[in-house]
């Protein structure tokens, strides 16, 4: 069972256009909800954060919106740009108690043609 | 600096063999993990451990174990090594049950042969 589900699976906008890659998550015991960027060859690098008491998060061009009652979290990327090419996950984990590890979304591959 | 650091990068051995990842972070984190990346991208711990307690995912096969030989290491063996072990493994840290964040390291890619 996927307790995390990530679309779109793959991903390809326009340069300067706004990417989005949405998460439902299942186990309402999650509390964190992390977004990682991963290039080919390197590892997952924690991208932008969120905890369910805000609705939203921004930094800089890429935001996170969370909707607590549907269970699900969105990032958006504003002005994409061809740097932004990667894989992204979505994360979810239980702050306190049990395993303290990330339940990864299975990844969307972004393409920001030029 | 590397904050998370794995060794080797790459790591080529026939079916059958025992292998060893290493795994070091100088972060002063508390926790460290590891986790496995199929040939899709698909992210899954494997284990979780600290100088307290070792959490191990139950489907993780008893051919791996974790070693911690202090707070700032934790390798990774594998025992008579299958087909299906080729994958990328990332090591990765975190403090204060990952409320600051992850670090991962850059991954080690085991291909079995």
């Amino acid at each position: 069972q996927q307790q995390v589900k990530q679309s779109p699976q793959s991903l390809i906008v326009q340069k300067g256009g706004i990417s989005i890659i949405n998460c439902a998550y299942e186990n309402t015991a999650f509390d964190y909800f992390p977004w990682y960027q991963q290039f080919p060859g390197k590892g997952p690098a924690l991208l932008i954060a969120i905890r369910p008491d805000v609705s939203e998060k921004k930094e800089g061009r890429f935001t996170i919106s969370f909707n607590k009652s549907a269970k699900q979290f969105s990032l958006h990327i504003m002005d994409s740009q061809p740097g932004d090419s990667a894989t992204y996950f979505c994360a979810a984990k239980i702050s306190q108690g049990g395993a303290d590890g990330l339940t990864f979304g299975k990844g969307t591959h972004l393409i920001i043609q030029p | 600096d590397t904050a998370v650091s794995q060794t080797p990068k790459y790591l080529v051995t026939q079916m059958g063999n025992d292998k060893s990842i290493k795994c070091e972070q100088n972060l002063g984190h508390d926790t460290m993990y590891w986790y496995k990346q199929d040939s899709k991208k698909f992210l899954k711990i494997m284990f979780s451990y600290n100088n307290k307690e070792l959490i191990i995912n139950e489907t993780v096969p008893n051919r791996f174990s974790p070693k911690s030989p202090d707070k700032a290491h934790l390798n990774l063996h594998i025992n008579s090594l299958e087909l299906g072990d080729s994958a990328v493994y990332f090591c990765a840290s975190s403090q204060g049950q990952g409320r600051y964040g992850y670090t991962f390291g850059s991954g080690t890619r085991l291909t079995v042969v």
